[in-house]
């Protein structure tokens, strides 16, 4: 069965260090990678995606991804953090075609203390 | 670009009554669209998928019945809580597909039934 794993239900980090979230995958064939910010009581917020290309994707408010082929990951990473950072982060991976479903990680809670 | 649009962002409703949540894409076309419900604390669950001009397509454990979904447009489709219950409270998300594979989210309907 196809599956996204974030390992870690919850991440804490002191603010100005650098973080990392991590996000591993198990698909078949070649899949699209994303990674989502939920703030709460709102929807899905898109971060930056992996189609094809470079490894090192970059994406909005400072967040990279570096998509490893061999070890299947996909982890979030920013070099400093920000307390207004702190959110439920989702990974996710998705193919192309015209219904195409989004396989969900199940999240992290991403706390940045001041 | 890509925004999607939700309304209500929250309503009460009282348990029997239907409640209708649209979900529009405001700047681009969609023929299709995706429903979610999260559980607290808990990822997005795949309720149905929406596609413009035809039946929706369900996920096993989903009455069909009981959400309705019609997608009469390309830039809006609507999720009908038929009598509705404590139950259904949740948090209800859309998103409408773009490119093939890309997922835009809306920003969530929360629903309470008392």
């Amino acid at each position: 069965a196809q599956s996204v794993a974030q390992p870690e239900d919850q991440v804490n980090v002191a603010e100005g260090n650098p973080l990392t979230v991590k996000c591993t995958y198990s698909v078949s064939g070649n899949p699209y990678l994303f990674w989502y910010v939920q703030y709460p009581n709102r929807g899905l917020q898109f971060l930056l995606k992996y189609i094809t290309g470079d490894n090192l994707v970059k994406g909005s408010y400072g967040f990279e991804a570096e998509f490893n082929k061999s070890q299947t990951s996909f982890h979030l990473k920013k070099p400093s953090a920000l307390v207004s950072d702190s959110a439920l982060y989702f990974c996710a991976v998705t193919f192309y075609s015209s219904a195409s479903k989004i396989i969900f990680g199940s999240g992290t809670r991403l706390s940045i203390r001041p | 670009g890509a925004v999607v649009s939700q309304h209500p962002s929250w309503v009460i409703c009282k348990s029997g009554t239907s409640v209708k949540i649209e979900c529009r894409s405001l700047d681009f076309q969609a023929t299709t669209m995706f429903w979610y419900r999260q559980f607290p604390k808990q990822s997005l669950m795949l309720m149905a998928t929406s596609n413009e001009g035809s039946k929706a397509t369900y996920e096993q454990g989903v009455e069909k019945d009981k959400f309705l979904i019609n997608h009469a447009s390309l830039t809006l489709s609507t999720l009908t809580v038929t009598s509705a219950h404590p139950e259904d409270s949740s948090f209800y998300i859309c998103s409408a597909l773009l490119n093939g594979y890309e997922q835009y989210f809306g920003p969530g309907t929360r629903l309470t039934v008392t």
